[in-house]
This record gives structure tokens, C-alpha cells and sequence, in this order.
């Protein structure tokens, strides 16, 4: 059975710090793997999109890691920001299952002052 | 460009209606997608349209529906409302180049 697991299920940091999110995952035949950020009462925003030829990729402060090997990624975030609260949710599809995706449960982030 | 909207943003029903929900993806967008999240499941897939066909289809019964106009429009069906069906209702359409997905803000539903 194709699944996502995510960890830590929330985390708590000060502003400013460094943190990292793990998701790992056992969708096969892989075809891309997604990190989204919901902010509360609000739809999903893709943060990155990874094919199985890509290993990392940045989008701002935001930088997601893959290895297809061990089936794990992880989202680092760096010098995190109070908007940086959210839920992180990280998706997997596997190939010819078009937008049959396969979602974590998502991290719950907190960035205290 | 406008992002992806949805309609009605709340709604109220009582068991055994039905409902439905408007979605309208970004234009030039011609894949829409539709997701149901709840605190217990997280996002769940329900199905994908593209080109007015239903491309992909999620684990849901037969009583969640939906369609797609030529003008990419989508809309989604639910008939014999239950309990377990109150659900924040997420739509998505697609840019086909860079394969992003851009989500609507939700449909609320409570069902009393």
C-alpha cells in the first residue's frame, strides 16, 4: 500500500532558528514528490515539485531534499520567519496515477517570537 | 492572473441532501483536481479532470461526483449528505508546463 509518513507531527521553534522536516514514503513506482505549505483556513501552496532525477531544489528559505534510494525527503527551512507557521504536507505520486496523490498528514509548525 | 476560486467559500446542510460545490481554475488551466481534508484523514484525493474527462478517480463512494465544462470549470457533487462528509473541500487546477498545482481557498462544509 502506497504511503507517507511524516515526522515530527509538530514542532515548535523560536524565529529565527533553523529547522528541518522528514518525510518518507513507500509510493512505487515513484514519479514526483511535493512539499506544500497551508497556512490555517487556507488552501495548499506549493513550495517545491522533485522528480527522481532531482535532489534538491530551494525556493527562497525553503530547500527540500530527496533520496529515491531510501525513499526519504526532507523540507529545511531556514532562518524561519513568524509566517512560517503553518502545516507542511509532503505528496507523493507514483507513475500513471496522473493526480492519484498520496499526502502525508503534514507537520504543524509553530514560530514563537 | 486570478487565482483559482471557489464557491460557495460555507455551507450549511442537514443529512441526506445534496450539494454542490463551483470551482473555477486559473485561466488557461485545463486540469482541475478536487480534495477533501478533514483533521482525522489530512488531504485526500478525490478525482481529476482534464478536458472535461475524469482522467483519475480517488477511494470515495459513488455518491461523490463531479464535472468538467469546456470552459474548464468544474464542479462536484455530493448527493445523500452524511455526517462524515462535513470537510473543508479543496479544488486545484494545474499549469501544464511547470506542473504547479495552485489551490483554492476551500469550500467549508458542515453537515448537521
Amino acid at each position: 500500500k502506497n504511503q507517507v509518513e511524516q515526522s515530527p507531527q509538530s514542532l515548535i521553534i523560536l524565529e529565527g532558528k533553523n529547522c528541518t522536516l522528514q518525510c518518507n514514503y513507500t509510493v512505487s513506482p515513484f514519479s514526483n514528490l511535493r512539499w506544500y505549505k497551508q497556512d490555517t483556513g487556507r488552501g495548499p501552496v506549493s513550495l517545491t515539485i522533485m522528480t527522481f532525477s532531482e535532489n534538491t531544489k530551494s525556493n527562497g528559505r525553503y530547500t527540500a531534499t530527496l533520496d529515491a534510494d531510501t525513499k526519504q525527503s526532507s523540507l529545511h527551512i531556514t532562518a524561519s520567519q513568524l509566517s512560517d507557521s503553518a502545516s507542511y504536507i509532503c505528496v507523493v505520486s507514483a507513475i500513471n496515477s496522473g493526480y492519484a496523490l498520496n499526502f502525508g498528514k503534514g507537520t504543524s509548525l509553530l514560530v514563537t517570537p | 492572473k486570478a487565482g483559482v476560486t471557489q464557491t460557495p467559500r460555507y455551507l450549511i446542510k442537514t443529512r441526506g441532501q445534496q450539494v454542490t460545490l463551483s470551482c473555477s481554475p486559473i485561466s488557461g488551466h485545463r486540469s482541475v483536481s478536487w480534495y477533501q481534508q478533514t483533521p482525522g484523514q489530512g488531504l485526500q484525493f478525490l478525482f481529476e479532470y482534464f478536458s472535461e474527462t475524469q482522467r483519475n478517480k480517488g477511494n470515495f463512494p459513488g455518491r461523490f461526483s463531479g464535472r468538467q465544462f469546456s470552459n474548464s470549470r468544474s464542479e462536484m457533487n455530493v448527493s445523500t449528505l452524511e455526517l462524515g462528509d462535513s470537510a473543508l473541500y479543496l479544488c486545484a487546477s494545474e499549469d501544464g508546463g511547470t506542473k504547479t498545482q495552485y489551490f483554492g481557498p476551500g469550500t467549508r462544509l458542515l453537515v448537521l
